[in-house]
């Protein structure tokens, strides 16, 4: 199995901008999660799905974020409008049980 | 509820010997507990988990941990370290849903 795709690995965009990130998870689990990572704040949990249905979705920071899962094989972060203060590296992760398995991150930067 | 504690923001040891990266819980009930580890610009790998049975558990890259009530404790340990240790290793609460990061120990093995 190839892991947990994400896409892009690097996105730089300008304040203001609509950006998407976009994650497959392994097949076969039937949760998906999405975290951000900050040096300020460390890791966060914005959302999780299960069985592609968003159950907890307290993290996400505000009304400018917003996810889904339209199948089980695909999920999209997408943050409109786009600021500074979200510049962080975006993790996708999947799992099945107990244990996660992480994507390799999509690093974003709004200047 | 569940918490940890890692008293330790970094560890430093010399290659080849053993290692330790310390863990305190504070649970009600049965812990669920992993440890993570972050490899420089990559995203987070399971490396083992305590759920029932055994109090010693064995997981990747040669790393165990010990689950001791008495002592509340989940300590992460190798027997001989490798410079490639080197990373930031996460003790975790959680369950099948979520699981919940600290900002983790910062582990640097010198050759």
């Amino acid at each position: 199995d190839a892991g947990v795709i994400q896409s892009p690995r690097h996105e730089v965009t300008e304040m203001g901008q609509e950006v998407t990130l976009r994650c497959k998870p392994i097949s076969g689990h039937n949760s998906l999660f999405w975290y951000r990572q900050t040096m300020m704040r460390g890791l966060e949990l914005l959302i999780y799905f299960n069985n592609n249905v968003p159950i907890d979705d307290s993290g996400m920071p505000e009304d400018r974020f917003s996810a889904k899962m339209p199948n089980a094989s695909f999920s999209t972060l997408k943050i409109q409008p786009s600021e500074p203060r979200d510049s962080a590296v975006y993790f996708c992760a999947s799992g099945r049980g107990y244990e996660q398995y992480f994507g390799p991150g999509t690093r974003l930067t709004v200047t | 509820a569940q918490s940890v504690a890692q008293p330790e923001d970094q560890v430093n040891v010399a290659e080849g010997n053993p290692l330790t990266v310390k863990c305190t819980y504070s649970v009600s009930g049965n812990p669920y507990l992993f440890w993570y580890v972050q490899y420089p610009n990559r995203g987070l790998q399971f490396l083992l988990k305590y759920i029932t049975g055994d109090n010693l558990v064995k997981g990747s890259y040669g790393f165990e941990a010990e689950f001791n009530k008495s002592q509340t404790s989940f300590h992460l340990k190798k027997p001989s370290a490798l410079v490639s240790d080197s990373a930031l290793y996460f003790c975790v609460p959680g369950s099948a849903r979520q699981l919940t990061f600290g900002s983790g120990t910062q582990l640097t093995v010198l050759p």
